[in-house]
């Protein structure tokens, strides 16, 4: 267990449809991160919080949102769901401070048919 | 803008032998961190290994070692007496000093897959 709890790990939904993604982070992380991965584009950095405010954003579409609330808690919401958004969602958190190294959470598989 | 670029999608290795995984990065930062990632077929993000910019020796984890070649801008993983576990990708990522906004995202290459072969 790396400390990093994701739920759930599997997800199948439909096209159209809205979905949640949760990740708890490591205690004592303030900053949550949120990856994608899908065969055509790797690995892709979506958003970051820090102690509940978001610090950056990168490839991440604007159907997409995401929250981190004061218990430190993060959601993903991702919503109008394409085909093409099936993918791994990741969840890393680190801790406070310039940098402390990342743990990944193991992951929720989403499939939307 | 951060870049990784691993060269090789697939690779093999006899068992109990030694590899080496390419990765080269881009960066203006003066400050940066390089990791390895083991991603097996179950899918979970293993962390193995991590070299800072200023280190000035490689990093060594276990079985792991980083060679890292600043000028060359290169940080290979040398994966030692591989073993039938080690079949997976693997993914080199660089943490760039801060954006404005004080994040460390990290940027990930594209991976290579890893088969080793009794």
């Amino acid at each position: 267990d790396s400390g990093v709890t994701q739920t759930p790990k599997h997800l199948i939904t439909a096209t159209g449809q809205r979905v949640t993604l949760r990740c708890s982070p490591r205690s004592g992380d303030l900053s949550v991160y949120w990856y994608q991965q899908s065969l055509d584009q790797g690995l892709q950095f979506l958003i970051q919080y820090y102690n509940g405010e978001e610090r950056a954003k990168g490839n991440i579409l604007e159907r997409f949102s995401a929250q981190q609330f004061p218990d430190l808690h993060s959601e993903l919401n991702l919503s109008s769901l394409e085909l093409g958004d099936s993918a791994l969602y990741f969840c890393a958190s680190s801790g406070p401070g310039s940098f402390n190294g990342y743990t990944f959470g193991s992951g929720t598989r989403l499939t939307v048919v | 803008a951060q870049k990784i670029t691993q060269t090789q999608p697939g690779m093999f290795v006899q068992e109990k032998e030694a590899v080496t995984l390419d990765c080269t990065y881009d960066t203006s930062d003066p400050s940066y961190g390089l990791f390895w990632y083991k991603q097996p077929s179950s899918g979970e993000m293993i962390f193995l290994i991590y070299q800072g910019s200023y280190d000035q020796q490689n990093a060594t984890e276990g079985r792991y070692s980083l060679n890292f070649q600043k000028a060359r801008k290169s940080a290979n993983l040398v994966i030692s007496a591989s073993q039938l576990g080690d079949s997976a990708m693997y993914f080199c990522a660089m943490r760039g000093g801060p954006s404005g906004a004080g994040s460390y995202q990290l940027t990930f290459g594209k991976g290579t897959k890893l088969s080793v072969i009794p």
